[in-house]
């Protein structure tokens, strides 16, 4: 069965240094997601993504945070300098262009930074 | 704007016994329904969704959920739960097709022998 990918499981940073999380989707999806959980909080969303731009972003999203598609294959979060308050578990998503629309998640990466 | 509310934080149960999770959503349009466990150090797996259609929608490992429009409510339930079904279960919601997904605090459930 298809699944969605990422890399790495777990990354360990100093605070203000760049760090890329990366998303392999279910090949023939064309919506691409990104959601965080932070330890003892809900997940929350931070942004869509479909045909090559962003579709919507949350208010967490800001200049830190960048998404790419930089091939046919990979989906990217570049957090450009990172806070403590950015360590979570970090969850790409996936969906269909046609139904039933349901979001496939991959199995996180946790981000710690330090 | 839309919210869910899962209304138990942490629910233990005993092996076979039936379980139920709560969920409430508040929305002025109509909305997706969908229930997603997470088993220890894994990701999101989806066990059910409503779209439209039948109230009562049924998922993987005998769970299934009914959707309440009147009382605005998606509850999750098990008639016997077993010792791997310990995980946290999260309720979500969203109002259009590809938008995004509005998550509930989660609801552990702890099956103890």
């Amino acid at each position: 069965e298809p699944e969605v990918t990422q890399t790495p499981s777990h990354q360990v940073t100093q605070m203000g240094q760049e760090v890329i999380l990366r998303c392999v989707p279910i090949s023939n999806h064309l919506y691409f997601y990104w959601y965080r959980q932070i330890l003892g909080q809900k997940v929350e969303f931070l942004v869509s993504f479909y045909n090559n731009e962003i579709s919507e972003k949350s208010e967490i999203f800001d200049d830190q945070f960048s998404v790419e598609r930089p091939d046919g294959s990979n989906f990217t979060l570049k957090i450009r300098s990172t806070k403590l308050e950015d360590s979570a578990m970090y969850f790409c998503a996936s969906s269909q262009e046609t139904g039933p629309y349901e979001q496939y998640f991959g199995p996180g990466t946790r981000l710690t930074v330090t | 704007a839309q919210s869910v509310t899962q209304l138990d934080s942490q629910v233990p149960v005993f092996e076979e016994a039936p379980v139920e999770l709560r969920c409430n959503y508040s929305s002025s349009v109509s909305v997706y329904l969908f229930w997603y466990v997470q088993y220890p150090n894994q990701g999101l797996q989806l066990l059910l969704k409503y779209l439209s259609g039948s109230t009562l929608v049924k998922g993987i490992n005998g769970f299934e959920a009914e959707f309440n429009k009147s009382q605005t409510s998606f509850h999750l339930r098990k008639p016997s739960v077993h010792i791997s079904d310990t995980a946290e279960y999260f309720c979500a919601a969203k109002t259009d097709s590809w938008g995004k997904l509005q998550f509930g605090a989660g609801t552990q459930v702890v099956v103890t022998p």
